[in-house]
């Protein structure tokens, strides 16, 4: 069935470092793919999206390419912050009318100054 | 900026009780949806709702669950006999137009069955 595999966690980065989250997947069809971030408190909210092969999804500073021939979505940042310090979830949709969301089990990066 | 909002935060219950968690879309959104996570593992579908009646399921979501949308802002989420298993964090969403996977989660509301 569907499903994401995601890097385990915990992430532990200082300030500025390079920031990759690996995260595949399994689906059929034409899935579009997406990064969750969950703050402290906060419920999940969207990162960053790309509904089909080769698109690249950014915001923030963070971008994921998808990448249909190696079935995978990785997160990466160039130099993180501490605010970015959150816990990151990659998820599937397979494209339907429907939207239901396959999710990783999440990775939890914490930022140093 | 509009947000999906959820109630209470945190629920206490004794195992076969009744919980109603409830939760307040964005107003313009026809999609609904409740996922839970369970602490410590991935975050999974319980169902979606579109058009007054339920357009997905999962396993999980048994005769024990239920969902209603009673008027045009709230979407509900009722357990009818808490097991300790259901101790879990449940999220609320929901989705407009275009990308179904595109959803605006609440903050959650945090079940512990005792």
């Amino acid at each position: 069935g569907d499903s994401v595999t995601q890097m385990e966690g915990p992430v532990t980065l200082s300030e500025e470092a390079f920031l990759t989250i690996n995260c595949t997947y399994t689906a059929t069809g034409y899935p579009s793919l997406f990064w969750y971030v969950q703050y402290p408190g906060e419920g999940l909210q969207l990162l960053l999206k790309a509904t089909k092969a080769d698109d690249k999804g950014s915001n923030k500073g963070f971008e994921a390419t998808y990448r249909k021939e190696t079935t995978s979505f990785h997160l990466e940042k160039g130099s993180v912050q501490v605010s970015d310090s959150a816990v990151y979830f990659c998820a599937l949709d397979r494209g339907s009318t429907l939207g239901r969301l396959y999710f990783g089990r999440g990775t939890q990066l914490t930022v140093w100054p | 900026e509009p947000e999906v909002t959820q109630t209470p935060s945190h629920q206490v219950t004794q195992m076969g009780q009744e919980v109603i968690l409830r939760c307040v879309p964005i107003s313009n959104h026809l999609y609904f949806y409740w996922y839970r996570q369970i602490l410590g593992q991935k975050v999974e579908f319980l169902v979606s709702f579109y058009n007054n009646e339920i357009s997905e399921k999962s396993e999980i979501f048994d005769d024990q669950f239920s969902v209603e949308r009673p008027d045009g802002s709230n979407f509900t989420l009722k357990i009818r006999s808490t097991k300790l298993e259901d101790s879990a964090m449940y999220f609320c969403a929901s989705s407009g137009v275009g990308i179904r996977g595109e959803q605006y989660f609440g903050p959650g509301t945090r079940l512990t069955v005792t």
